[in-house]
């Protein structure tokens, strides 16, 4: 069966601090994979999405970005956090077959930037 | 722009009635629908889903209708149990894109 790990799941960061969060994908092959912030009170918005090695999408203008070293693994990084980038993040994953398939969340990772 | 709105931030319904949780969207072009249920300090759990070609998707205790006229999907749950309190997140994908939009969610209380 899939599973999906990220780490760490708590971590807090000071102000201009960088980040790096880690997401692998275990049981298939050619995941898409993406990260979705949660901040406090709000819904959960897509940050960036991949659909294979080297093919990563951003959806919104910021200061984060995202890598694809391994087929499996997706990473979430900043230079210099700042205070709005506090908030729940999570790495999910899909079927590579794109057509009408459930996307699954891993447990989330708490950054607080003070 | 939120392509996918859930206008209700909370919900309380007492235990053993439905509870009908509401979504809408304005992009035409998606075509798949999945609810999913979020507990604090959790990644979602996915509940259930449902192709544009249909308009009603059932498991167990969940309901999913869609109204493609109206782009307005909704999730009934029956009968509604304590343990359902959460908060419930619609997403929309269009097939082929690789997208899933989310709304913002409706907290539901269930009360014993």
């Amino acid at each position: 069966s899939q599973t999906i790990h990220q780490w760490p799941a708590t971590l807090v960061q000071p102000v201009g601090s960088p980040l790096s969060l880690e997401c692998t994908v275990e049981g298939t092959s050619n995941p898409n994979l993406y990260w979705y912030r949660q901040a406090a009170g709000r819904g959960l918005q897509l940050l960036f999405y991949s659909i294979g090695i080297d093919q990563i999408s951003s959806e919104v203008p910021q200061n984060l970005s995202a890598s694809r070293p391994q087929d499996r693994q997706f990473i979430l990084s900043s230079k210099k956090l700042l205070l709005s980038d506090s908030g729940f993040y999570l790495c999910a994953w899909s079927s590579g077959t794109g057509v009408g398939g459930t996307i699954y969340f891993g447990e989330g990772s708490w950054l607080t930037v003070v | 722009d939120q392509q996918v709105k859930q206008n209700s931030p909370s919900l309380s319904v007492q235990e053993g009635r439905i509870s009908i949780l509401n979504c809408d969207y304005t992009n035409s072009m998606f075509d798949y629908f999945l609810w999913y249920k979020k507990y604090p300090a959790e990644g979602p759990t996915f509940l259930i889903s449902i192709s544009s070609i249909k308009d009603k998707n059932e498991d167990g205790r969940f309901t999913v209708f869609l109204n493609k006229s109206a782009k307005h999907l909704s999730l009934h749950i029956v009968p509604s149990q304590p343990g359902d309190s959460a908060v419930y997140f619609c997403a929309a994908s269009v097939t082929g894109t690789y997208k899933y939009i989310f709304g913002t969610g409706t907290r539901l209380k269930v009360l014993a």
